[in-house]
């Protein structure tokens, strides 16, 4: 059971769309920057969103990122094909004093 | 940076669990922290823990008991060592690069896939 909380699914329509919600607690979300991680079939993750909304070089710019209170969601528009992966949010977390994750959300375009 | 595990793909059950990251075009003494993070089959990430190229170590407190990892400047690698493992322990591992005091993993391991039998 993971610390942060993310819906197991979501789904898109080609050029549509489409957020991911990741939900945590004051001693993680709500206290420090969200990472967001792109994991394709059979590969590592990949550092796709950090401190909240800022890209690493290479990441288009239909990603994008948002955190509100102990929420952070992320948004990705113009949705493609090559899309379809597992997302995962993580944040550290000030009462494990290490890195929490969400469970992950498995993303299909349809 | 490039990072790259290796070590044993099967442990049997209370046996411990050792693997190495070795890492390429990048000093660990450089700075940084390194960590290691498991996916289990059912997709979840897990932090099991991270050190500096001091040796100055944090660990996720469910696996403090059991989890040791080490850094070897010379050789520019560190390990983990995870004893009694059992079925649970499973999973794919990762090291990684870290920065301190945060989730903001930015170079990846491939992964290593260890399967704990009984």
């Amino acid at each position: 059971q993971s610390v942060l909380t993310q819906p197991p699914s979501a789904s898109g329509t080609p050029g549509q769309r489409v957020t991911i919600s990741c939900s945590g607690s004051s001693s993680n979300i709500g206290s420090n920057p969200v990472n967001w991680y792109q994991q394709l079939p059979g590969t590592a993750p990949k550092l796709l969103i950090f401190s909240n909304t800022q890209r690493p070089s290479g990441v288009p710019g239909r990603f994008s990122g948002s955190k509100s209170g102990s929420s952070a969601s992320l948004a990705i528009s113009g949705l493609q094909s090559e899309d379809e992966s597992d997302y995962y949010c993580a944040a550290w977390d000030d009462s494990l004093s290490g890195p929490v994750f969400g469970g992950g959300t498995k993303l299909t375009v349809l | 940076v490039q990072l790259q595990e290796s070590g044993p793909g099967l442990v049997k059950s209370s046996e411990t669990l050792s693997l190495t990251c070795a890492v390429s075009r990048y000093s660990i003494s450089s700075g940084f922290y390194w960590g290691w993070i498991r996916q289990f089959p059912g997709k979840g990430l897990e932090w099991i823990g991270n050190i500096y190229h001091s040796g100055n170590t944090h660990y996720n407190p469910s696996l403090k008991n059991r989890v040791t990892i080490s850094v070897d400047t010379s050789k520019n690698q560190f390990s983990l060592n995870l004893k009694s493992v059992t079925a649970a322990d499973t999973a794919v591992y990762y090291c990684a690069r870290v920065e301190m005091n945060t989730a903001y993993f930015d170079f990846w391991g491939q992964g290593a896939l260890v399967t704990v039998s009984s």
